[in-house]
Order: C-alpha cells, then sequence, then structure tokens
C-alpha cells in the first residue's frame, strides 16, 4: 500500500534560517504529491503540490521537487520567518485502485522559528 | 478560509453516545472526503463520497457512517462512542475523483469522557 514517512522532528530554527524537511513515499504507480501545512488550531492549508516526476511545485518562498528515483519530495525554504511555525505534513494521492483519491499522510513535523 | 465549512466546532459527550458532524464542501466541488486525527494514529482516510455515492472507504469503524446528501454536504455519523473515538475530524472537498489538491474545513473537536 501506500506510505509517506517524514523526517523526525520537531525541529527548531533561528528566524531567517535555512529549512528543509525530508519526505519519502512508497506508492503504485504516479502518485501526485502535496505539502499541507497546520498552524495552530486550524484544519491542513494546502502549501504546494506536483503532479508529476521532475515538476517543481512552490508558494511563499517554499519548494519541493518531485523526485521518482529517490521517491521523495523534499520541503525547502531559503529563510524561515516565526510565522513559518506549524505543523507540516507531506502527503500523496493515487489516481487507481481502491486508494483513488484519497490522501495518504505522513506523521507531520512540528517547526518552531525563534526571533 | 478554505470555503469547506464544518459544524460544529467542538463536541464534548458521553460514552456510548452518538453524534452527527456536518460539513459542506467548496461551491462546485462534487467530492467530500472525511479524516480523523489523533495524536497516536495520526491523520486517516475515513471514507470518500462524489455526487452522493461512496467512492472509497479507510479505516472507518463499524460504528461510524456517512452520507453526501443531494445538495453535496455530507454528515459523519459516530455511535456507541467510546473515549479512543476523541480526535480532530476533518472534512475535504475536491473537484472530482482525480487527486485533484483537497480544500480542508476547519475540522471538530470530538471528546468523549
Amino acid at each position: 500500500g501506500n506510505s509517506v514517512t517524514q523526517m523526525e522532528g520537531p525541529v527548531t530554527l533561528s528566524e531567517e534560517a535555512f529549512l528543509t524537511i525530508n519526505c519519502t513515499y512508497t506508492a503504485t504507480g504516479y502518485p501526485s504529491l502535496f505539502w499541507y501545512v497546520q498552524y495552530p488550531g486550524e484544519g491542513l492549508q494546502l502549501l504546494l503540490k506536483a503532479t508529476k516526476a521532475d515538476d517543481k511545485g512552490s508558494n511563499k518562498g517554499f519548494e519541493a521537487t518531485y523526485r521518482k528515483e529517490t521517491t521523495s519530495f523534499h520541503l525547502e525554504k531559503g529563510s524561515v520567518q516565526v510565522s513559518d511555525s506549524a505543523v507540516y505534513f507531506c502527503a500523496l494521492a493515487n489516481a487507481g485502485g481502491t486508494s483513488y483519491g484519497k490522501l495518504t499522510f505522513g506523521q507531520g513535523t512540528i517547526l518552531t522559528v525563534h526571533p | 478560509d478554505s470555503g469547506v465549512t464544518q459544524t460544529p466546532k467542538h463536541l464534548i459527550t458521553a460514552t456510548g453516545q452518538r453524534v452527527t458532524l456536518r460539513c459542506s464542501p467548496r461551491s462546485g466541488d462534487l467530492s467530500v472526503y472525511w479524516y480523523q486525527q489523533s495524536l497516536d494514529q495520526g491523520l486517516q482516510f475515513l471514507i470518500h463520497y462524489y455526487n452522493g455515492e461512496e467512492r472509497a472507504k479507510g479505516n472507518i469503524l463499524e460504528r461510524f457512517s456517512a452520507q453526501q446528501f443531494p445538495d453535496l454536504h455530507s454528515e459523519l455519523n459516530l455511535s456507541s462512542l467510546e473515549l479512543g473515538d476523541s480526535a480532530l475530524y476533518f472534512c475535504a472537498s475536491s473537484p472530482g475523483v482525480l487527486p485533484y489538491e483537497q480544500y480542508f474545513g476547519p475540522g471538530t473537536r470530538l471528546t468523549v469522557t
């Protein structure tokens, strides 16, 4: 079945530091890949997505590249801000089989950014 | 604001009781997904409805059921509640059945005492 593995957190950084959150996946076929962010007390917000190999998703300074050869979709940001403090989830969705359309999530990585 | 609404925001109830959670998808979206978020299990897919029909089931207990109505809103019914059912329940919507991005509601926090 499908699975997503994220680097264990929590991750604590100083403002303006470089961020990487690792994400690897196992899936059949050609899944679509997503990063979602959850701020305290809120629902999940789509951060970025990629639908095929070598696609780069980007939004709000965050980037992730769909690497089929390494089955990875690592999240990066060049300079984090205090407002980026949240929980980040990597997820995938398949287009076929019994898992059609559903999102499979990683365990989430807590990011805390200090001034 | 994702455009997905969920009610109620919080729900406190006793073991053995039954509750109904409600979700209204974004305008134009035909798919509704339900997820459960708990500390020990993380985010787990429960069930997917598309245009009124059940399309896929995940780790949904037999005590739980859902439906999607002609106006496309959906309800998740949880019965014979146990302490372990305490969790955040999210619904999400998307335009169709392909793996489009899903837009999440703010969630319903269920506490079973």
